[in-house]
Parts: C-alpha cells; sequence; structure tokens
C-alpha cells in the first residue's frame, strides 16, 4: 500500500515563529503536493514538486515556501507563521507517468498559529 | 484557472434514501477524479473518469461523465451511515492531468 506520512497531525504555533512541516511517501512517486484544506473552500493547492528540486507554485503560495530535496520528501516551510495560516495541510503524492493520476493523501496536520 | 464547481454543498438524508452530488466545469476535462473524505480523515480516492458518456459503478455508487466532458455526477443508491462524509470531484490544474482543481466537495450526513 501507498504510504504517505505527515510528521504532526497537530501543532500549535505563535504568530512569526517559523514553522516546518514534513511529509514522506513510500511509493518512489515523482510528484508531490501541499495543500490546505479550508471549511467551504475545499483543497487549495499551495505548491506542487515533480522532481527532486523542482517546485511549481500553486494557486494560493503566498506566505510558503517548499523544500524536495530528497525524491520521498516534500517539506512545507511557513517563513513568518500568521493566523490566517491556521488550517488543515494536506500533503499528496502521484506518479508521474501512466494514464492514471490518483492523488494519495497524507492523515493531514491540523496546524493552529495563536 | 480552471474551476470545477460541485452542488449541493450540504446534504442530509434518512437512511436508505439516494443522494447525488453533481461537478461542473466551464472547460472541457481530459479526465475527472472523485475522492472521498471521512469525518477527521483524509481524501481518499475512489474513481477517474476519461471517456465522454462513460459511467461506471461500485456497488451502490454510479459515476457519470458528461457527454461534452464538462460535468459528472456521483449517484449514491441507498444510503448507509458508512456513507457518511465529503465527497469532492477534481479535474485537471493548469494543463497537467496530475495536478487537480478540486470542488468545494459536498458533506453527505445520513440520519440512522
Amino acid at each position: 500500500d501507498v504510504k504517505v506520512t505527515q510528521s504532526s497531525r497537530y501543532l500549535v504555533k505563535r504568530t512569526g515563529e517559523k514553522v516546518f512541516l514534513e511529509c514522506v511517501q513510500d511509493m518512489d512517486h515523482e510528484n508531490m503536493f501541499w495543500y490546505r484544506q479550508d471549511p467551504g473552500l475545499g483543497l487549495r493547492l499551495i505548491y506542487f514538486s515533480y522532481d527532486v528540486k523542482m517546485k511549481e507554485k500553486g494557486d494560493i503560495p503566498e506566505g510558503y515556501s517548499v523544500s524536495r530535496e530528497k525524491k520521498e520528501r516534500f517539506s512545507l516551510i511557513l517563513e513568518s507563521a500568521s493566523t490566517n495560516q491556521t488550517s488543515m495541510y494536506l500533503c499528496a503524492s502521484n506518479t508521474g507517468t501512466g494514464v492514471l493520476y490518483e492523488q494519495y493523501f497524507g492523515p493531514g496536520t491540523r496546524l493552529t498559529v495563536t | 484557472g480552471q474551476q470545477v464547481m460541485q452542488i449541493p454543498q450540504y446534504q442530509h438524508v434518512q437512511e436508505g434514501e439516494d443522494f447525488t452530488t453533481y461537478c461542473n466545469s466551464s472547460t472541457t476535462l481530459s479526465n475527472i477524479q472523485w475522492y472521498k473524505q471521512r469525518p477527521g480523515g483524509h481524501p481518499v480516492f475512489l474513481i477517474q473518469l476519461v471517456k465522454s458518456g462513460e459511467v461506471k459503478k461500485q456497488k451502490r455508487l454510479t459515476f457519470q461523465f458528461g457527454e461534452a466532458k464538462k460535468n459528472s455526477s456521483l449517484h449514491i443508491t441507498a444510503t448507509q451511515t458508512t456513507d457518511v462524509g465529503t465527497y469532492f470531484c477534481a479535474g485537471p490544474h493548469g494543463g497537467s492531468n496530475y495536478k487537480l482543481t478540486f470542488g468545494k466537495g459536498t458533506l453527505l450526513t445520513v440520519n440512522p
């Protein structure tokens, strides 16, 4: 089974702190994604990586950066956390080949910024 | 960018009733995917539709892709309490099949 793990299920940080969210997948997937999920807004793409050290901005990249130094690991960084970044953060991955584009999601990290 | 509209936002049914959620796009989609997210859980892939007019069934769930490939639906027959959750449709994002744009989802609650 594909497994996508995230470093924390719950996280509480203070405004202005630098926050790291880690995601690891064990299926040798080329693509990895970070989403945030807010009530009534669905899942919104923050950043996407299609290879090691390669990244693309998603729909809401402001206030976030990412790092992909190894194929299996994709990190989301909040340079200076703000209260409007309180949200559920979901990591996902999929293969970059073939005709089935299914994304596999991690369990999510619920981040609260106070 | 690509937008996928999903209705209704909420649906409450009695156990045994049917349920349908609809997904619409302003542009033609090369494919559409459906995901289910249980309360407290994460989205889990259900199915991918590719062909115009395609209909696929998974037990009590029926998925359709419109002839123009701009709309899709998920129908659940005789809902059960295990069907509770949010159902999302998702289409290709920015021309890439591997990135997705998600609808806002339909939250289904089932009264036993």
